[in-house]
């Protein structure tokens, strides 16, 4: 692994489905984070993490369930997905404590039908 | 929280024209203000960026301005050409209380380099 890593690449999933995209990075990174990309609304936060074991919520967090039981790990969980959370999703990781540097992993496009 | 807007949502521009993109943020605690590129069907690439403590920088033929007073940023790209061409998104870092420094996003200008 070299960098940031999310898997599936894409996904087509039944309306009501448990789904969980995984995103794993070998960069020693504190903190990581997903976000959902949709035409026009840009990049919205959905779940961040500042350090193994902590997590928080950001701007678009309903539905969506993380953990971070360790360093490299930060999966994303759909518990019952909805068509509304067709999206594109990029998980991200940077040092905590700085601002800058942050490096996006390849992104999961995912379609509820 | 935190609120970025960017405008215009689409710019199209000619071969070696300049292209400026601006974006304005709510939060007066924000001191970190990064651009992203991102070309289709990619993840998203930092080309430039710009801490609260500095009123302008460049790289090349990219460049970003902040105005700290008004609270926008401004990312200016010279003689453009059509690799130029792609989705760029501005964004601002967000600090309160013990939380790490979650980037919040505009969202994204469209822009064609026509040759």
């Amino acid at each position: 692994i070299a960098g940031i890593t999310q898997a599936p690449t894409s996904q087509i999933l039944a309306a009501g489905r448990r789904m969980t995209l995984r995103c794993t990075q070998d960069m020693r990174h504190n903190a990581m984070y997903w976000y959902r990309q949709d035409l026009g609304l840009g990049l919205r936060l959905i779940h961040y993490s500042n350090t193994a074991g902590t997590t928080g919520k950001g701007e678009v967090p309903d539905g969506y369930s993380v953990s971070r039981a360790n360093t490299d790990d930060f999966p994303l969980t759909l518990a019952s997905a909805v068509p509304s959370q067709t999206s594109v999703y990029f998980c991200a990781s940077k040092m905590e404590n700085t601002n800058y540097g942050y490096t996006f992993g390849s992104g999961t496009r995912l379609t509820v039908v | 929280g935190e609120n970025v807007e960017q405008h215009p949502s689409t710019l199209s521009v000619q071969e070696g024209d300049s292209a400026v993109i601006k974006c304005t943020y709510s939060d007066s605690a924000s001191n970190y203000f990064p651009w992203y590129k991102q070309e289709l069907g990619k993840r998203p690439q930092l080309i430039i960026d710009i801490r609260s403590n500095v009123g302008e920088k460049k790289d090349q033929r990219i460049a970003v301005t902040l105005n700290k007073t008004a609270k926008h940023f401004s990312l200016h790209i010279t003689e453009t050409q059509p690799e130029d061409s792609a989705v760029y998104f501005c964004a601002a870092s967000l600090n309160y209380g013990g939380a790490t420094n979650k980037l919040i996003f505009g969202t994204g200008t469209l822009l064609a380099v026509q040759p």
